[in-house]
């Protein structure tokens, strides 16, 4: 076990919809990582977080979105869901410098249909 | 673009036998390179790292060898275990003020009885 908890395990919705997945960091830890895994893609880096602020954006498309709240945890939001957003999300953390371990949740499987 | 190349995409072994997973990349400002393990359903799990100015790190039966001047790294496991069967990504990291981590595709390791 991380210590990296996401919620839903599972997503299943309509081409259209937007949802929310939520993220909860290991104790402690300042950043805030969001991946997403594809078969065509791989594991991919969306978008990171240090102590409430965006830091990188990586190949995250403008109608996903995320942010980092007060007591650390994170929400990414994914919005006019198409059937190609169906993947993996991994929510990272790690305790920031000089640290560079990142530690994965369990993810959640987002499948749109 | 892909930063980092893995090969072979999918391994067989014997048990007892040595399982070997080689990484190349490109950006000369990566500064951190970890490896991670992955069981169907779970999230991607730390299993070691290194860094470019070690050659070699060995924890237990796993080693990493590491090339700077050919930009290349790899992953050797040991005594292979039925248990080590998963898929192995490596990665890795850029410097600067985040610590995004790049990937490579993953190599399914299958280690048979």
């Amino acid at each position: 076990d991380s210590g990296v908890t996401q919620t839903p395990k599972h997503l299943i919705t309509a081409t259209g919809q937007r949802v929310t997945l939520r993220c909860s960091p290991r104790s402690g830890d300042l950043s805030v990582y969001w991946y997403q895994q594809s078969l065509d893609q791989g594991l991919q880096f969306l978008i990171q977080y240090y102590n409430g602020e965006e830091r990188a954006k990586g190949n995250i498309l403008e109608r996903f979105s995320a942010q980092q709240f007060p007591d650390l945890h994170s929400e990414l939001n994914l919005s006019s869901l198409e059937l190609g957003d169906s993947a993996l999300y991994f929510c990272a953390s790690s305790a920031g410098r000089p640290e560079p371990e990142q530690f994965f949740g369990p993810g959640t499987r987002l499948t749109v249909l | 673009q892909q930063q980092v190349k893995q090969s072979p995409q999918s391994l067989i072994v014997q048990k007892g036998g040595i399982s070997i997973i080689n990484c190349a990349y490109e950006n000369t400002a990566f500064d951190y390179f970890p490896w991670y393990q992955q069981f169907p359903g779970k999230g991607p799990a730390l299993l070691i790292a290194i860094r470019p100015d070690v050659s070699e790190k060995k924890e237990g039966r796993f080693t990493i060898s590491f090339n700077k001047s050919a930009k290349q790294f790899s992953l050797h496991i040991m005594d292979s275990q039925p248990g080590d069967s998963a898929t192995y990504f490596c990665a890795a990291r850029s410097g600067g003020s985040n610590y995004k981590l790049t990937f490579g595709k993953g190599t399914l390791l299958t280690v048979n009885p």
